[in-house]
């Protein structure tokens, strides 16, 4: 079982409408976590961090569900400007973090 | 304030030879990673550097490359006897401390030719 785990999609939606993924992560003990969206040819950016009550910040909601180990990412109300490949980043352990592989999303007029 | 600072932002070098690859990270910044990126791919780890710890170097996929952070701060990548496989986009992050977001540079385009 790869250490953390993402759909690779793509995901193709309408714009307005709204999206979901889900990332696994293999090792209990991780304690941070992180989305990053990749536009392409750019270098990841940090979208937000996840927090294990959830937390959101305007469209976006980042959830945490330690039993069944996996974040979520939920965009609302999507905008064209939110295609991107999005990464889901654990920390390992008490070592280093760990990229998923990314989950590519296009928004459709 | 000053972000992380790659150099150069484009390298073409010829097959065989040696390439060195610079990362500036922010100040004060205790973690420093690599990564590679092919086209269309994910992000391949290299290595990581902590603190005065030993790095983590699992990533490094030959005995070719290898890594340096001098005094904490800035670190080298090196690529001896390049082969056109190693075309990708360097990049290098950091971060404050173990578990802090990381911050990403421009990248380093590689093209052996």
């Amino acid at each position: 079982r790869k250490e953390v785990e993402q759909d690779p999609g793509p995901f193709n939606v309408p714009e307005g409408a709204t999206v979901a993924f889900n990332c696994t992560y293999s090792n209990s003990a991780s304690q941070s976590f992180f989305w990053y969206r990749q536009d392409c040819r750019k270098e990841p950016k940090l979208l937000m961090s996840v927090y294990s009550s959830g937390n959101e910040d305007g469209r976006f909601t980042a959830q945490l569900n330690r039993a069944s180990q996996y974040i979520s990412l939920l965009i609302r109300d999507s905008k064209l400007s939110d295609s991107a490949t999005y990464l889901c980043v654990v920390n390992k352990g008490a070592q280093k973090l760990v990229f998923g592989q990314g989950t590519r999303l296009t928004i459709n007029p | 304030g000053a972000g992380v600072s790659q150099s150069p932002s484009n390298k073409v070098t010829e097959k065989g030879k040696d390439v060195e690859l610079r990362c500036d990270p922010i100040s004060g910044h205790t973690a420093l990673y690599w990564y590679r990126q092919s086209l269309g791919q994910g992000l391949e780890f290299l290595i990581y550097f902590q603190g005065n710890s030993a790095p983590d170097k699992s990533g490094l996929p030959s005995d070719r490359f290898s890594a340096e952070r001098t005094g904490g701060s800035v670190s080298t990548l090196t690529i001896q006897r390049t082969q056109q496989e190693d075309s990708a986009v360097y990049l290098c992050a950091s971060s404050l401390n173990l578990g802090s977001p990381l911050h990403f540079g421009n990248g380093t385009r590689l093209t052996v030719t």
